[in-house]
């Protein structure tokens, strides 16, 4: 109840491309879930986030899609550069178990040039 | 400037010693948090506290242990009761408002040796 999945493990994007990173989750007292990313040998840094109340959140070339019904969000980086390759986590969090953030597995994403 | 400061950045350990890693924040920040990241497992919440004096185990306590006796440190000590203990340690702190996110810090590389 308390896992969000998340998928794909890794991933490989031409520089200029889409790159898409999915994640369900289970439980429905989950209400704010938030992306980070991560560089290699640093801690991870909040990049986008959304309530259940919004289908959908544009911050620049992230976008994260929501699907309430389904219990899947998705991170989509439109025009993918080099300088994106990293590791993506999405998240969960809900106030009725204390805004503690629960973590997918994480994609490596490898934008090629 | 304000951050989280987790210190050493490696740290390498013999079997049966305990160990205890740093984490310092200067965000004025009531919750800390500490999280542990595996290959495919993404981040595991092992321990947090919310006010000073006052913490509570996470998904994964067993062979740890935390102290919180002042609002900026959140010191970690990875006992010889923990089984596996390499891995990469990432401490967190927030505030209140889920908005803001977590800041985490750059982490501590522990190698059992």
């Amino acid at each position: 109840q308390q896992q969000v999945k998340q998928s794909p493990q890794s991933l490989i994007v031409q520089k200029g491309g889409i790159s898409i990173i999915n994640c369900a989750y289970e439980n429905t007292a989950f209400d704010y879930f938030p992306w980070y990313q991560q560089f290699p040998g640093k801690g991870p840094a909040l990049l986008i986030a959304i309530r259940p109340d919004v289908s959908e959140k544009k911050e620049g070339r992230f976008t994260i899609s929501f699907n309430k019904s389904a219990k899947q969000f998705s991170l989509h980086i439109m025009d993918s550069q080099p300088g994106d390759s990293a590791t993506y986590f999405c998240a969960a969090s809900s106030m009725e178990y204390g805004n503690k953030l629960v973590f997918g597995a994480g994609t490596i994403l490898r934008v090629k040039s | 400037d304000g951050g989280i400061t987790q210190s050493p950045k490696y740290l390498f350990r013999k079997e049966g010693q305990n160990v205890t890693l740093s984490c310092e924040q200067n965000l004025n920040h009531d919750a800390m948090y500490w999280y542990r990241q595996d290959p495919g497992q993404g981040l595991r919440l092992i321990y947090y506290s919310q006010i000073v004096n006052d913490f509570q185990k996470g998904d994964i306590a067993e062979g740890y242990s935390v102290s919180r006796e002042k609002k900026e440190s959140f010191p970690l000590t990875v006992t010889s009761a923990q089984k596996n203990p390499t891995a990469f340690y990432l401490c967190a702190s927030s505030v209140p408002s889920r908005e803001n996110g977590y800041t985490f810090g750059s982490g501590t590389r522990l190698t059992v040796v």
